[in-house]
């Protein structure tokens, strides 16, 4: 099993511009999130999705949308860039039933100038 | 905010013991994660509280008390590889799926 994989692991955008980071995992896991962290901020929750079909927004959700057409896969796109957004995004997948922990794809670290 | 409390920074020793403090709203409370997270890397899923006292995992433990929202992370014999960022996140609320994680505390292990 590949486990959470995560693309890319580096971006770079201008201002403005939009792109999709690409979350996807194997492990049949009904639970997605995206976790975006910052220096001091620890871990912030983005958008989060409890089955295919189903997502709802997390406590910074601004300036980014999410999808779940299938159980697998979990893209976050940027709308039209900011330097705020200029982050290190995480993955994270589980099983539906309480207590299990969240596993963590590598991360992407974005940059926007 | 989820009104979670870690301490910013902690330093030790190797071999010594340290422990970790969260606080953390006590409504809708169903559970506690802990994290470990190496600079660099992704976290990793140290252990899940449910119930009141302490849970042993090798040279990890982890204490809740559901009543004062209030949970430790203790570590023993202390390595250089522990050196690394610790997350508490409280499982509350009806709504599956959705985590919330504290700023972590930074823990450097000196020789």
């Amino acid at each position: 099993n590949a486990g959470v994989t995560q693309t890319p692991k580096f971006q770079v955008l201008k201002t403005g511009q939009s792109m999709t980071l690409q979350c996807a995992q194997d492990m049949n896991h009904e639970y997605m999130s995206w976790y975006r962290q910052d220096p001091g901020m620890g871990l912030r929750l983005i958008h989060y999705s409890v089955g295919a079909g189903i997502t709802d927004q997390g406590e910074v959700p601004n300036g980014y949308n999410v999808s779940r057409s299938t159980t697998e896969d979990f893209p976050l796109r940027l709308l039209s860039a900011a330097p705020s957004q200029t982050s290190v995004y995480f993955c994270a997948s589980s099983y539906s039933t309480r207590g299990h922990g969240y596993t963590f794809g590598s991360g992407t670290r974005l940059t926007v100038v | 905010g989820q009104n979670i409390d870690q301490p910013t920074e902690m330093t030790a020793t190797e071999g010594a013991i340290v422990q970790i403090n969260c606080t953390y709203q006590t409504s809708g409370f169903n559970g506690l994660f802990w994290y470990q997270q190496h600079a660099g890397e992704a976290p990793t899923f140290l252990s899940y509280n449910v119930l009141d006292g302490l849970e042993e995992k090798g040279r990890f433990s982890s204490f809740l008390s559901r009543s004062k929202g209030y949970s430790y992370l203790l570590l023993k014999e202390l390595q250089m590889k522990d050196s690394a960022s610790y997350l508490c996140a409280p499982d509350r609320g009806s709504t599956l799926g959705r985590l919330y994680f504290g700023r972590g505390t930074q823990l450097t292990v000196w020789p």
